[in-house]
């Protein structure tokens, strides 16, 4: 497959709490995006990822990225009710502005 | 994001019938994309375009065609549709790229629910 692997497939926890959601996929990659989508709704650009860097935050967000390891892992600390939705990886794998997206993770977050 | 507006936002036809789903965009962006997401797949691309003399096929562009009549225009049809294109399509778009090796974040339209009886 060329497209990412979200895992898992759903995560539901409490507000407040941390969530972690991960991406691993089998080819080599320019860069590595997060996007969000609430319910029905357009997705929404998180936070990109370069395949030389390591870390990256913004916000509540940090991703990570290992590339020997060919995974990525989205964490969303102190979460809100409003976190709620599902949360995409995207990989950039050549030079031709084309992303390939997975299938998603489907967070809830509990008041 | 109401720089990237979809029309319409939801549709009903019939098998065979001919639709046109339009995307219109004020980001002054380059680069224009349409995808499909159905329920567990992810989202899959149709068709992009890098500028208006510039158009390519995606993974799934068997039944669908295009066409970029301006840079902030870029409509998707369905020249008969049939049951199995029923689905959430959305456009995207991106800007130039600034930095060489890396590309532009994708800026999506609310989406065009399409459902083929």
């Amino acid at each position: 497959s060329q497209q990412g692997e979200e895992d898992p497939q759903a995560l539901s926890i409490q507000e407040g709490e941390n969530a972690t959601m991960n991406c691993s996929y089998k080819t080599s990659i320019n860069n590595l995006q997060w996007y969000r989508q609430n319910s029905g709704r357009g997705l929404v650009h998180l936070i990109l990822i370069r395949s030389n860097e390591r870390e990256k935050h913004s916000g509540r967000l940090r991703v990570t990225l290992d590339t020997s390891k060919k995974s990525s892992s989205l964490l969303i600390t102190a979460s809100r009710a409003a976190d709620t939705a599902s949360y995409f990886c995207a990989l950039n794998r050549d030079s031709n502005y084309k992303l390939t997206f997975g299938k998603g993770t489907l967070l809830t977050v509990n008041p | 994001d109401a720089d990237v507006t979809q029309t319409p936002r939801n549709r009903i036809t019939k098998t065979g019938k001919r639709i046109m789903l339009e995307c219109s965009q004020t980001k002054g962006h380059d680069r224009m994309y349409w995808y499909r997401q159905d329920p567990g797949l992810g989202l899959r691309l149709i068709y992009y375009s890098f500028d208006v003399k510039d158009i390519n096929k995606g993974e799934i562009s068997d039944g669908y065609s295009v066409s970029r009549q301006a840079q902030a225009k870029f409509s998707l049809s369905l020249e008969s549709a049939i049951p199995n294109q029923t689905a959430l399509y959305f456009c995207a778009t991106s800007g130039r790229r600034v930095i060489a090796g890396s590309t532009d974040t994708q800026y999506f339209g609310p989406g065009t629910r399409l459902t083929v009886l």
